[in-house]
């Protein structure tokens, strides 16, 4: 399969711990990475890899991976965190070999 | 560091074809990644359309390989796409990317701001 499936929305309350996940047969064989994005805005890559965040995202993002399935985890969150959260990965079909989720809307309650 | 600004008309006609230049500022294009195109029609999610390496090589998402061209003009330092048979579905905000990619990971930074082509009539 070439898809990643994510949740269309999930909530959190403002300093809690949230996990969106991400699911797909391409991530047996790839790490995914991960994208915010603001209303208006390109997405951010907030996690690539094993669990890397790029220059200047916080710590309270990370990431992990077990199976089929990818997790981005942001810890103590914050309101300037609600956004949509893309997953990607390489795909080892050659028939797709890219794949975005089709991302999930993060609400701080 | 490495930035990218896409540039092109933001209305095309139906029938007609969907022309997009990607400016990369701040590095080389034959820098050893790969350069990748990626929309997002109006409220809906990401949709990866394809990508180029310094060489020419390509890869085309499958739903859209009959009408992408992705090509590289390594003495503008910049990428381009053409859409053919553009239709009302092909709205949408157009980001191009530099891409990293292994054996085992793959990832989009930094993405261009977008630009939106509107599709009509």
């Amino acid at each position: 399969s070439s898809e990643l499936t994510q949740d269309p929305a999930v909530s959190v309350a403002l300093g809690q711990t949230v996990r969106i996940t991400c699911q797909g047969d391409s991530l047996r064989s790839y790490y995914a990475s991960w994208y915010q994005q603001k209303p208006g805005q390109a997405p951010l890559l907030v996690i690539y890899g094993k669990n890397n965040r790029p220059s200047g995202i916080p710590d309270r993002f990370s990431g992990s991976s077990s199976g089929n399935t990818a997790s981005l985890t942001i810890t103590g969150t914050q309101a300037e965190d609600e956004a949509d959260y893309y997953c990607n990965s390489r795909d080892s079909s050659d028939n797709h070999p890219v794949v975005f989720g089709g991302g999930t809307k993060l609400t701080v309650l | 560091q490495v930035q990218l600004q896409e540039s092109g008309p933001g209305l095309v006609k139906p029938s007609g074809t969907l022309s997009l230049t990607c400016a990369v500022s701040g590095g080389s294009i034959s820098s050893g990644n790969w350069w990748s195109w990626v929309r997002q029609p109006p409220g809906k999610g990401l949709e990866w359309i394809g990508e180029i390496y310094h060489s020419g090589s390509t890869t085309y998402n499958p739903s859209l390989k009959s009408r992408v061209t992705i090509s590289v003009d390594k003495s503008k330092n910049q990428f381009s796409l053409k859409l053919t048979s553009v239709t009302a579905a092909d709205t949408a905000v157009y980001y191009c990317a530099r891409v990293y990619s292994s054996s085992s990971m793959n990832w989009f930074d930094p993405w261009g701001q977008g630009t939106l082509v509107t599709v009509s009539s």
